[in-house]
């Protein structure tokens, strides 16, 4: 089973929002409500930063929240801020045998 | 505060083997299934292993079955991995992530351990 699909790269402007995509299949995003994504800064360990499609686990901050829309998962990250410049990964539960599948993660830039 | 931290890597030959070890803090180990996962930078994240609390429930991807085994000591809260027979693809970041089963999601995650196989 392939790697979710997400753009390679984003960019938005301090104080702006932008929005990640997360492209799975009926097997996967599309079937569980199971979509997590991780914030990782070069060099450094990934950071969850929402679970089960749209939870926040404490201590994150209210400007990231996910949503979901058949087989499209998505981050929104809203107010942007240059300590938001880092790879984001979603990742999604595919069933027992493959068990979670991992986005190919998205670069954010912060102009 | 919840951590993990990874040991064991290294630069070894293929056909070698290699142990990793992950010791948790902060949290109470015995109730929480662990996975290690691994980063390279063209496969990108996998999921390779995972072991619930007892050890009796256990989870293989297919590229590294037959090849590692993941153990766990609860009374030394730490979180293992024996790889055997490595590859040069099994070149990557190795991880450690405490992991909530219910909802399939890694938190918190090690730093990461270095583990390269090359002649």
């Amino acid at each position: 089973q392939s790697a979710l699909t997400q753009p390679a790269s984003v960019s938005g402007s301090p104080g702006q929002s932008i929005t990640i995509s997360c492209t799975g299949t009926s097997s996967d995003v599309g079937n569980y409500n199971l979509v997590s994504w991780y914030q990782q800064h070069p060099g450094k360990a990934p950071k969850l930063m929402i679970y089960e499609d749209v939870r926040r686990p404490s201590g994150v901050s209210n400007r990231f929240s996910g949503s979901k829309s058949g087989v499209t998962a998505s981050l929104t990250i809203s107010g942007l801020q240059a300590e938001d410049e880092a790879d984001y990964y979603c990742c999604s539960y595919a069933g027992v045998t493959i068990h979670v599948l991992f986005g190919g993660g998205t670069k954010l830039t912060v102009l | 505060q919840m951590q993990v931290v990874e040991s064991g890597g290294d630069l070894v030959k293929p056909g070698e083997s290699l142990r990793l070890s992950c010791a948790a803090s902060g949290f109470t180990f015995i109730d929480y299934y662990m996975s290690w996962l691994r980063q390279t930078p063209g496969k990108g994240l996998e999921c390779i292993s995972y072991v619930g609390p007892s050890g009796n429930t256990i989870f293989y991807a297919d590229s590294v079955k037959g090849r590692f085994t993941v153990s766990r000591d609860n009374t030394k809260n730490s979180l293992y991995l024996q790889m055997n027979s490595l590859r040069p693809e099994d070149t990557a970041v190795y991880f450690c992530a405490r992991t909530r089963v219910r909802g399939n999601y890694f938190d918190p995650w090690g730093q990461g351990t270095q583990v390269t196989v090359s002649s």
